[in-house]
């Protein structure tokens, strides 16, 4: 199975701030990786998918990049409604696996 | 506009079963995939496996091969997820998905359900 490592687990930041999550795979997946965002007590929300492509209706101050194993997801400008856990997903082979998740806290 | 609705929470004895459904609305449900994706309490997602309605097909994470089975009736636009030999550990909040297959964009999750929470104690 392919794992998926997500850095940090815990951030930190201010409403204004810019913040980046890392993913990293434990082989190559090309582009086929997912970004989700989750709120307590809430179904997941796609954000992204093939590293890049902003899902309909996100805030573009969401963007992301990477490829086979490095990938990355920036927020450019934190808002209120941004603080909740991300996770990444590769979706190159059966199993599906999702990152640890990283969890956004304001400071 | 898609939209998952599942079944409610359940209560369950340690070596039972479970049978969760995920009714869809919108889309074209015998040709998009559907994925059950399971969340422990304060731990994170765990994709367990998925099933093309059209081919009857179904896929499972091998933790979970032989304990769960992934079916549909495409009459009714319902997806079930069964879970046999319950254990405490299988206390989670489960997840349907619609499984988009995008060509060059690959596959991604675009629509989930509301989770239903399956509680197993004894």
């Amino acid at each position: 199975d392919i794992q998926l490592t997500q850095s940090p687990s815990f951030l930190s930041a201010s409403v204004g701030d810019r913040v980046t999550i890392t993913c990293r795979a434990s082989q190559g997946i090309s582009r086929f990786l997912a970004w989700y965002q989750q709120i307590p007590g809430k179904a997941p929300k796609l954000l992204m998918y093939a590293a890049s492509t902003l899902h309909s209706g996100v805030p573009s101050r969401f963007s992301g990049s990477g490829s086979e194993t490095e990938f990355s997801l920036t927020i450019s400008s934190l808002q209120p409604e941004d603080f909740a856990t991300y996770y990444c997903q590769q979706l190159n082979s059966d199993p599906y696996t999702f990152g640890q998740g990283t969890k956004l806290e304001i400071k | 506009q898609v939209q998952l609705v599942q079944s409610g929470n359940e209560v369950k004895k340690p070596g039972s079963s479970v049978k969760i459904s995920c009714k869809a609305s919108g889309g074209t449900f015998s040709r998009d995939s559907i994925s059950w994706v399971r969340q422990a309490p304060g731990q994170g997602l765990e994709w367990m496996g998925g099933i093309i309605p059209i081919f009857g097909t179904s896929s499972y994470a091998q933790k979970f091969q032989g304990r769960v089975t992934i079916t549909t009736d495409e009459s009714m636009k319902t997806a079930y997820l069964e879970v046999t030999s319950l254990r405490s550990d299988d206390t989670a909040v489960y997840y349907c998905a619609r499984v988009v297959s995008g060509g060059y964009f690959g596959k991604y999750f675009d629509y989930w359900g509301q989770g239903t929470k399956v509680t197993v104690s004894s």
